[in-house]
Order: C-alpha cells, then sequence, then structure tokens
C-alpha cells in the first residue's frame, strides 16, 4: 500500500499544456485500469477529473485528459487557464485497496 | 443531487476514541460501496477504508487496521467510522466518498479530527 508517486510541482503558462505523471506498481497502475484524478483547491473537498485512465466526467472541459502506459498514467491538461491551479492527485484501485498520489501542485504562470 | 454531509470530528487526547458519521442523500445509499479518505494538514490524500454496499467486503488501509471499524445503516442513509486508539498521526480531515465501482465519484466536504493532549 505504498503511496503512488507524483512529482510535487508542476507550472505553465496560460495557454500552455502541461501533463502530471503518476507512477505505481505492477500490483496498483500497471494492474488495473482503474486509475483516476482529482483536482482540489485550498480548503475545498477533490473533484473527480478522470476516472478509469481515460474517461471524463460529465461537466469536466476536454482539456483534461489521461492516459497510461505499463505502470505509470499521466494527466494532462491542455490550454492552460488560471482557475485550474490547484492540487492533483491520483489514484488506483488496487482489488482489496486503494492508493493515492502524493499530490502534485499545479501553478499557472 | 448527491450530497454527504460528515459529522463527529472534534479534538481528542491520544488513546481516545472518536466515532465519524456520515449523512447520505440524493442516490440510492444502498446501491454503493463507501470509503473514509483522509488528509493530515498540508499532507496528500490517504485512503482509510471501504465498504461494500452490503457491508459484505471491508477493507482497511495498514496504518488503521486493528484501530478503525468502518460501519454502514442503509436504512438510515448513513456510514460511520469508529477510531479507536487514536494517534498524533491521524489528526486530519476525514472525508466520506462514494464509490463508483473501480473510482470515488463524490465526496463530502470533511470533519477534522485533532488528537492531541
Amino acid at each position: 500500500q505504498s503511496a503512488l508517486t507524483q512529482p510535487r510541482s508542476v507550472s505553465g503558462s496560460p495557454g500552455q499544456s502541461v501533463t502530471i505523471s503518476c507512477t505505481g506498481t505492477s500490483s496498483d497502475v500497471g494492474g488495473y485500469n482503474y486509475v483516476s484524478w482529482y483536482q482540489q483547491h485550498p480548503g475545498k473537498a477533490p473533484k473527480l477529473m478522470i476516472y478509469d485512465v481515460s474517461k471524463r466526467p460529465s461537466g469536466v472541459p476536454d482539456r483534461f485528459s489521461g492516459s497510461k502506459s505499463g505502470n505509470t498514467a499521466s494527466l494532462t491538461i491542455s490550454g492552460l487557464q488560471a482557475e485550474d491551479e490547484a492540487d492533483y492527485y491520483c489514484c488506483s484501485y488496487a482489488g482489496s485497496y486503494v492508493v493515492f498520489g502524493g499530490g502534485t501542485k499545479l501553478t499557472v504562470l | 443531487e448527491v450530497q454527504l454531509v460528515e459529522s463527529g470530528g472534534g479534538l481528542v487526547k491520544p488513546g481516545g476514541s472518536l466515532r465519524l458519521s456520515c449523512a447520505a442523500s440524493g442516490f440510492t445509499f444502498s446501491s454503493y460501496s463507501m470509503n473514509w479518505v483522509r488528509q493530515a494538514p498540508g499532507k496528500g490524500l490517504e485512503w482509510v477504508s471501504s465498504i461494500s454496499s452490503s457491508s459484505s467486503y471491508i477493507y482497511y488501509a495498514d496504518s488503521v487496521k486493528g484501530r478503525f471499524t468502518i460501519s454502514r445503516d442503509n436504512a438510515k442513509n448513513s456510514l460511520y467510522l469508529q477510531m479507536n486508539s487514536l494517534r498524533a498521526e491521524d489528526t486530519a480531515v476525514y472525508y466520506c466518498a462514494r464509490e463508483a465501482v473501480t473510482y470515488i465519484d463524490y465526496w463530502g466536504q470533511g470533519t477534522l479530527v485533532t488528537v492531541s493532549s
């Protein structure tokens, strides 16, 4: 049940694209297509942005996309906007447990 | 509209106990697995426990196994977390969260638990 590995921070200018990686093991990220991504603004509850690796819930802009290769999942945000500045967490279902990444702070310059 | 409202947080001494509750509304509670997820101040999210819709399957993080007990009452649309032998490192905001089989789709606003003497 070790936490998934994410970069502590990423940044980009408005209009640019950024990608956040999430590395696990063959027991979690690599073993299931059940990676989800959450956005969290300060003092707020997390919000689902991507589920099952690449699916977007209704209401989430198509600027947000997800992918996976082996034991590493990625969240890409294109056309960065000021309101995208937040913490982002990946998550993997792994059968009998759930594991989150350590979180990545996205700064929009 | 899905609503999850946690309650029961507060200040407790190390070694003490606390019971968190989560009142669910806006969906058929008895059809969904539920989770507790916590977040220590300034830290990331940590999954704590999950319970299936009929309470048949219950899982815990290693960090709380043997100390915390998750339960639910489908007649009352409520989820619970009994926390015993609390430690300073259990200090966190505790979120109640609905599970959509392979991911968490809705979160409550959280309740703060502080373990301190």
